[in-house]
């Protein structure tokens, strides 16, 4: 358990309404990534952060923004949803690797469902 | 890029019978490879990882996986299946050296069938 929370874990909103979805961390974390999940997709990137308002983008951004105003949050917003984003969504935090170098050891929150009509 | 492929969908296994999923990655470099579980209506769980070393990593729940440089494979394993590992499996591949992010197949559906 690396301590991570996902708020709402379920949402139902109708297409154009703006969302945002909120990852919290309790380990102080620098990197902290947001997913989507879709039957037959896997796992895909959405955004994800290095440190306090520093992100980047994954590989499905379009239609989604980001921001990190301190360590413990990540927050998601959808600006205007659309159907096409009804989705699971999971944030994840990873472990840094000081000897290695590397960050790659993720670990996930449990997930938030939406629903866009 | 890297990339991930699991070509098994779905697999269907008798309890107690032995179960390997399949997993091939692309990436140019020494990679960080893992293997992550998910049940229904849940997070996803590290189950292990191979960064370097023995090729054969143990995880928990009894799985292991096997790194195979040549074939570009991290197949995961395990001997005996219980009902309780029906899930769905994903593996994911990430930069060996530096910071970046994981790239995760498309998932393996785990039926276990009494």
């Amino acid at each position: 358990d690396a301590g991570i929370t996902q708020s709402p874990r379920h949402k139902v909103t109708e297409t154009g309404t703006p969302v945002t979805l909120r990852c919290h961390q309790t380990e102080n974390h620098r990197y902290m990534y947001w997913y989507r999940q879709d039957p037959g997709h896997g796992l895909r990137l959405i955004h994800y952060s290095y440190g306090v308002k520093d992100t980047d983008k994954g590989e499905v951004s379009d239609g989604y923004s980001v921001s990190r105003s301190k360590t413990e949050d990540f927050l998601l917003t959808l600006e205007s949803a659309t159907s096409s984003q009804t989705s699971v969504y999971f944030c994840a935090i990873a472990r840094v690797n000081g000897r290695a170098g590397t960050n790659n050891e993720q670990f996930f929150g449990p997930g938030t469902r939406l629903t866009v009509l | 890029a890297q990339s991930v492929t699991q070509p098994d969908i779905h697999i269907t296994v008798s309890e107690g019978a032995s179960l390997e999923l399949r997993c091939n990655y692309s990436y140019g470099a020494t990679p960080y490879l893992f293997w992550y579980v998910q049940s229904p209506g849940q997070g996803l769980q590290l189950l292990l990882k191979y960064f370097s070393g023995d090729t054969l990593v143990q995880g928990i729940k009894g799985f292991e996986a096997e790194f195979k440089r040549s074939q570009s494979s991290f197949n995961l394993r395990k001997p005996s299946v219980h009902w309780s590992d029906a899930a769905e499996y994903f593996c994911a591949v990430g930069a060996g050296s530096g910071y970046s992010t994981l790239t995760f197949g498309k998932g393996t559906m785990l039926l276990v069938s009494p």
